[in-house]
Formats: structure tokens, sequence, C-alpha cells
């Protein structure tokens, strides 16, 4: 199993751009969560999905948007990038509620 | 919602030495506490969790407490050793069905051990 897959693994935007972040996982898992990593800051949840076709806010939503047509995929769509989104940029999955999160290799974008 | 602080940030010991985390969260509907360990470059790999029910939980060196009614929990590392070396998260989940296993942070304490 390659497990959770993120491209890419480092992106530079400038302002104003629009990019998506791919995120697959091949472990079958409903649950599936976009972080962003700030220096300092812990992670930070930025949208979560429990399943094909369902997804919801987390913490830090605004400037976000994500899909799930598929169990595998949940990408994480940027809009109008800031450089408030300068962040490192972590897809995680888990196969059961409060079990362990597996994440991705994070995907490291900078907003110039 | 859930704030989760975590002391120290940075926390330098000698090989051998014992290391202590710890963590306070405010929501006390909180009912799962996992450590996450993440090295430089690399993703954030999970060390041990622990469930409210559950006072202590031990794997090798590693042990994690909660304490419930005071709301904190602590990680505990003994013999360290140099692979030890990395940034440490604590993280809180409360319970039910409708908080859909989402988990809120700690800050990071970065962790170095001096051979």
């Amino acid at each position: 199993n390659a497990g959770v897959t993120q491209t890419p693994k480092f992106r530079i935007l400038k302002i104003g751009q629009s990019m998506t972040l791919q995120c697959t996982q091949d472990m079958n898992h409903n649950y599936m969560y976009w972080y962003r990593q700030d220096p300092g800051m812990g992670l930070k949840l930025i949208y979560y999905s429990v399943g094909a076709g369902i997804t919801d806010k987390g913490e830090v939503p605004n400037g976000y948007n994500v899909s799930r047509s598929t169990t595998e995929d949940f990408p994480l769509r940027l809009e109008l990038a800031a450089p408030s989104q300068t962040s490192v940029y972590f897809c995680a999955s888990s196969y059961r509620l409060y079990g362990e999160l597996f994440f991705g290799e994070g995907s490291r974008l900078t907003v110039l | 919602g859930e704030n989760v602080e975590q002391h120290p940030s940075t926390l330098s010991v000698q090989e051998g030495d014992s290391a202590v985390i710890k963590c306070t969260y405010s929501d006390s509907a909180s009912n799962y506490f996992p450590w996450y360990k993440q090295e430089l470059g690399k993703r954030p790999q999970l060390i041990i969790d622990i469930r409210s029910n559950v006072g202590e939980k031990k794997d090798q060196r590693i042990a994690v407490t909660l304490n419930k009614t005071a709301k904190h929990f602590s990680l505990h590392i003994t013999e360290t050793q140099p692979e030890d070396s990395a940034v440490y998260f604590c993280a809180a989940s409360r319970g039910g069905c409708n908080s859909y296993g989402k988990l809120t942070f700690g800050q990071g304490t970065i962790l170095t051990v001096h051979p």
C-alpha cells in the first residue's frame, strides 16, 4: 500500500492565483482530513470528510474548498491565494473514529 | 470549541534522562488523547494514545497519563535516545459521532536529546 499520497510536494503561487492540492489514499478509509501546519502553531483542521459526498468545515476553512467524489480522493482547492495561506498542508485519513491518523508527506505552499 | 495548550515549547535533555511534556485541554467532553511525533521534514506519526476511561498507558519507554478532573495529560519518555529528537504534538477529541474524530492539536514541543 502506498498509504496517503499528496501532490505537489512544493509549490510557489502568486497572490490571487488558484490551485488544487491532491490527496489520495489506498487504504479504503472513510475519514479524511486536511490540516495546515504553521511554525509554532501545531496543526489546524481546514476541512474533513466522513465519506464520499460528505464534507464539512474545520477550524480554519476560509479561503479553501474541498470535494469528496470517491472514497480515495480528497482534493483541497485554494481560491485567490493570499500570503496568509503560506504553510505546510497535510492530508490524513483514518479507518475509524478516534483511530490513528495516517498522514501524507505534506505539501509546502508559498504565496508571494 | 476545544483549546489545547502544550508545554514546554522546547525541551533539551541528555541521553538517558527522562522527558515530560504536558498538555491541558478546555472541553470536559473530550475523551480521546493521542500523541504524535514528527521528525524533521517528515509526516506526523502516532506514538501512543489514551482514552478517558484509562488513567495511564505504557508502551516500552513511552507512557501517557491522564487526569480528567484537572483536564491535563502528559507524555513521559524514559531513557531518552538521540533518535527521540523530534517535535511532539498532543491532541484532544471530544466523544460522540458528531465530532467525527476531529482532533485539536497543541502547539508542539521540540525535544532535543544530546548524546
